[in-house]
């Protein structure tokens, strides 16, 4: 049983590049969301998507966006990165109903130098 | 704004004790889960409680809500060194998106 696989597992750019993530859910999931975190914090979130339409949206600026494929898989674009940007960049998937956890990729960890 | 507290947020123990990890949050919602995340790994989910009294163990782990305090709980039965993690508690907004809990550092000493 393959877990939710994210890519690439690191990242370097510089400041105002952009920045693609992908993400492809465990098989039979609909929904994904993507999660910042910070060193030593909590994820934030900042999309989930279900059935290819955006289900929620966290406090993100708009440099920040995100899509769903026909196949459930997902990607999560930046633009004009920041220092700030730098973190770890979680997708999780679930199958979308009431009581269905997260499950977590391991992450793509991006650092904007 | 739903907010979501822990504490402590660091937390250490030693083998064979007992202790408990608390998390408050501001709004109601009946979905709170718990999340276990080791160094440099992501996050593996624990428990998710859906209702007011729900109680959930595993192992030396177990885990309760209380809907109309905004509390859950997280108690550690005779804490053993693989415990050692960070745990996080979240709670499911209307809107479907989890809101985290800073997260409680907790390591078990020999």
């Amino acid at each position: 049983d393959t877990g939710v696989t994210q890519s690439p597992t690191h990242l370097i750019k510089t400041r105002g590049q952009q920045v693609t993530l992908r993400c492809s859910p465990i098989s039979g999931h609909k929904s994904v969301s993507w999660y910042q975190q910070v060193l030593g914090q909590g994820p934030q979130f900042i999309f989930q998507y279900y059935e290819k339409e955006e289900r929620g949206r966290g406090n993100f600026p708009d440099r920040f966006s995100a899509r769903q494929f026909p196949n459930y898989s997902s990607e999560l674009n930046v633009n004009a990165l920041l220092l700030g940007d730098s973190a770890l960049y979680l997708c999780a998937s679930s199958e979308g109903t009431f009581n269905s956890p997260l499950h977590f990729g391991n992450g793509t960890r991006l650092t904007v130098t | 704004e739903l907010k979501v507290e822990q504490n402590p947020l660091f937390l250490s123990m030693q083998e064979g004790k007992n202790y408990t990890i608390y998390c408050n949050y501001s709004t109601t919602s009946d979905r709170l889960y718990w999340y276990r995340q080791d160094p440099g790994k992501s996050l593996e989910s624990l428990f998710v409680l859906l209702s007011n009294g729900a109680v959930k163990q595993e192992g030396r782990l177990m885990a309760s809500l209380d809907t109309k305090a905004r509390l859950s709980t997280l108690h550690i039965t005779a804490a053993v060194h693989d415990l050692s993690a960070t745990y996080f508690c979240a709670v499911q907004t209307l809107n479907n998106d989890m809101r985290f809990g800073a997260g409680t550092r907790l390591t078990v000493k020999p």
